[in-house]
């Protein structure tokens, strides 16, 4: 078990440029996250995704913004036109739902810090 | 609206002294509840969770959770300068997977 992992870690890019980021969760894990942090605030949920469906999208992320999980393995995450506003740090989590009806931990990887000039 | 708050701090406690760390929350169905730690430009790592009303002790640290005031506690014995973070409270229902996650607070252990 290597933990979630992501990539890249650091990113800069100009204002209107698109970026994308990878996800790669535990192993055994059917559940993944997508979350974007500013300073001073907790994780702000951006879309999850149980195996390969995309089951929520929150109301507030731009149509800008898209997730993919093709095979239910690895995530990527692309934002399209990128803003001064999108800088923050994004955030992964998986966990899994197989033992048990509760809530499930989530585990968190390293996160990448987008920077938009 | 669900919402969970933290006070944002800092609180700064002495090295080796008891740091309370306090969480509430607004909705009464809430049923799982969680503390991470996230040091500085990193992200957040699992303290420990808690389900049912009371204590549960992990090492230093101490949830306690009282659902009837809508209240979780993170208490941490001996506290060292490593112990210096922002830990973030979370919660959600079982049957929701999403975690409503409340600001932080800042906790500065000094030597």
């Amino acid at each position: 078990d290597t933990g979630v992992s992501q990539n890249p870690r650091h990113k800069i890019t100009k204002r209107g440029q698109n970026v994308t980021f990878r996800c790669d969760p535990i192993s055994e894990h059917n559940r993944l996250y997508w979350y974007r942090q500013t300073l001073g605030q907790g994780p702000e949920f951006l879309t999850y995704f149980q195996n390969e469906a995309q089951l929520e999208k929150s109301r507030l992320l731009s149509d800008r913004f898209s997730a993919e999980r093709p095979k239910g393995s690895f995530s990527t995450l692309e934002i399209q036109r990128t803003e001064q506003g999108d800088s923050a740090m994004y955030l992964c989590a998986s966990s899994s739902n197989y033992r048990t009806s509760r809530a499930d931990t989530q585990y968190f990887g390293p996160g990448t810090r987008l920077t938009v000039l | 609206q669900k919402e969970v708050e933290q006070n944002s701090g800092p609180l700064s406690v002495p090295e080796g002294a008891i740091a309370s760390l306090n969480c509430t929350y607004s909705d009464r169905g809430s049923q799982s509840f969680f503390w991470y730690r996230q040091y500085s430009g990193k992200s957040p790592e699992l303290i420990m969770f808690i389900y049912s009303n009371g204590d549960k002790e992990d090492g230093r640290f101490t949830a306690q959770l009282n659902k009837a005031s809508q209240y979780v506690s993170l208490l941490i014995r001996d506290s060292q300068p490593s112990d210096s973070a922002t830990y973030l409270c979370a919660v959600n229902e079982d049957s929701n997977y999403q975690l409503i996650w409340g600001a932080g607070t800042k906790l500065i252990i000094k030597p």
